[in-house]
Order: C-alpha cells, then sequence, then structure tokens
C-alpha cells in the first residue's frame, strides 16, 4: 500500500543550527509532497508544497528539496529558534481524493 | 473566515454509547475529511467526501459513520463507542487544491 514515513520521531537541536527533517515514500510515485506543522492542542497547518518537477522550494526560513529518484523529500529549517518547536508532518495524495500523513516528527530546539 | 469548525473540543463517552462529532466549514471547500490521531501513528484517514452526496471510506473506517447532505457540514458518527475509539479526531476540507485546512480537534475518551 501508498505509504508516507517519517523515521524519525524526535529530534533535538540547538538554537541556530539548522533542523532536518525526512520524508520518505514508498509504494506510488506522488505528484508533490506538502510539509504542516503542528502545535500541542491545535490542527496541523499548512507550510509548503513542492512539486515532483521542482528539486527545491524555498520559503524565509524554511527549505524543502524532493529527490523522486531516493523517493524522499528534506524539510530544513535554518537559523533553527525555541519557537520552531513543533511536530511537523509530511502529506501527499494516496489517490486522486485522498491525502496521506506521515507520523511526523517532534522537533525541539533548545536555547 | 472561521475556518473549519468542530465541536465539541472535549468529549467522555461510555462504552457503548453513540455520539457525533461535528464539522462545518465556511470556505466553500468540495473535499472534506475525517482523521484520527494516535501518539506514534500520526493522522489516519477515517472518511472523506468529495462533495455533497458523496463519500467514501479511508484507512480506519469501522466503527464510524459520516454523511454530507451540504457542502458546509460533515458529521461523524460514532455507532457503538469502543475503548479503541479514544483519540483526537480531526475534520479536514480543500477546494480542488491541494493545501488542506483542520479544525482545532476533538478529544475523545472512551472508558
Amino acid at each position: 500500500s501508498q505509504k508516507i514515513e517519517q523515521n524519525s520521531e524526535a529530534l533535538n537541536i540547538q538554537e541556530g543550527k539548522t533542523a532536518t527533517l525526512t520524508c520518505n515514500y514508498t509504494n506510488y510515485s506522488p505528484a508533490y509532497l506538502q510539509w504542516y506543522r503542528q502545535d500541542p492542542g491545535r490542527g496541523p497547518v499548512f507550510l509548503l508544497l513542492i512539486r515532483e518537477n521542482e528539486k527545491e522550494k524555498r520559503k524565509e526560513r524554511l527549505k524543502v528539496t524532493f529527490d523522486t529518484t531516493l523517493k524522499q523529500s528534506l524539510f530544513h529549517i535554518t537559523a533553527s529558534q525555541p519557537a520552531d518547536s513543533a511536530t511537523y508532518l509530511c502529506a501527499s495524495y494516496s489517490s486522486a481524493s485522498k491525502i496521506i500523513f506521515g507520523s511526523g516528527t517532534r522537533l525541539s530546539i533548545r536555547p | 473566515n472561521a475556518g473549519v469548525t468542530q465541536t465539541p473540543k472535549f468529549q467522555v463517552l461510555k462504552t457503548g454509547q453513540s455520539m457525533t462529532l461535528q464539522c462545518a466549514q465556511d470556505m466553500n471547500h468540495e473535499y472534506m475529511s475525517w482523521y484520527r490521531q494516535d501518539p506514534g501513528m500520526g493522522l489516519r484517514l477515517i472518511h472523506y467526501s468529495v462533495g455533497a452526496g458523496i463519500t467514501d471510506q479511508g484507512e480506519v473506517p469501522n466503527g464510524y459513520n459520516v454523511s454530507r447532505s451540504t457542502t458546509e457540514d460533515f458529521p461523524l458518527r460514532l455507532l457503538s463507542a469502543a475503548p479503541s475509539q479514544t483519540s483526537v479526531y480531526f475534520c479536514a476540507s480543500r477546494d480542488g487544491g491541494a493545501e488542506v485546512f483542520f479544525g482545532q480537534g476533538t478529544r475523545l475518551t472512551v472508558v
């Protein structure tokens, strides 16, 4: 079955460093991948979308890459801040109507 | 715009009771979905709808019913609550694009 996997359950890094989160997909070739941020007690919020023909996309301190050979997307936060601490979810279509999510990576930025 | 509104925010049920989680969106979105979120398992799709009068099953539909009589509303019914249905439930909507908008979630405990 089609799967989105985020293998790192948690990531702890120091403020100012670059955080890199990984998303892998199996058993299909998504036309795009999305990244969401989720804070405790709240619903996920959309951050970025990258299409399969785009190698890289940036938004302020965020950068996303899409490698169709490795079947992987990387999500980077540069110059990380404690306010970036949250759970980050990767998502994509599993069919024309259904969007599936990975299990998320809980990012903690320590001062 | 209120976006996606879910009620209630918290609910405790006894095993065997039934209830309806309400979801409404004011963005005129065609697509609506229900997800449940459990620790370590990410967001799993329960049911989804591609328009009024059309619903379909997601990954974990057993024990849940949905209907979509209007574009705005997409209630989720628990027929006979079980402890395994203890979870956080998110309603979501989107238009033909990919960005998904989520409600704030309903934390359900079945005792």
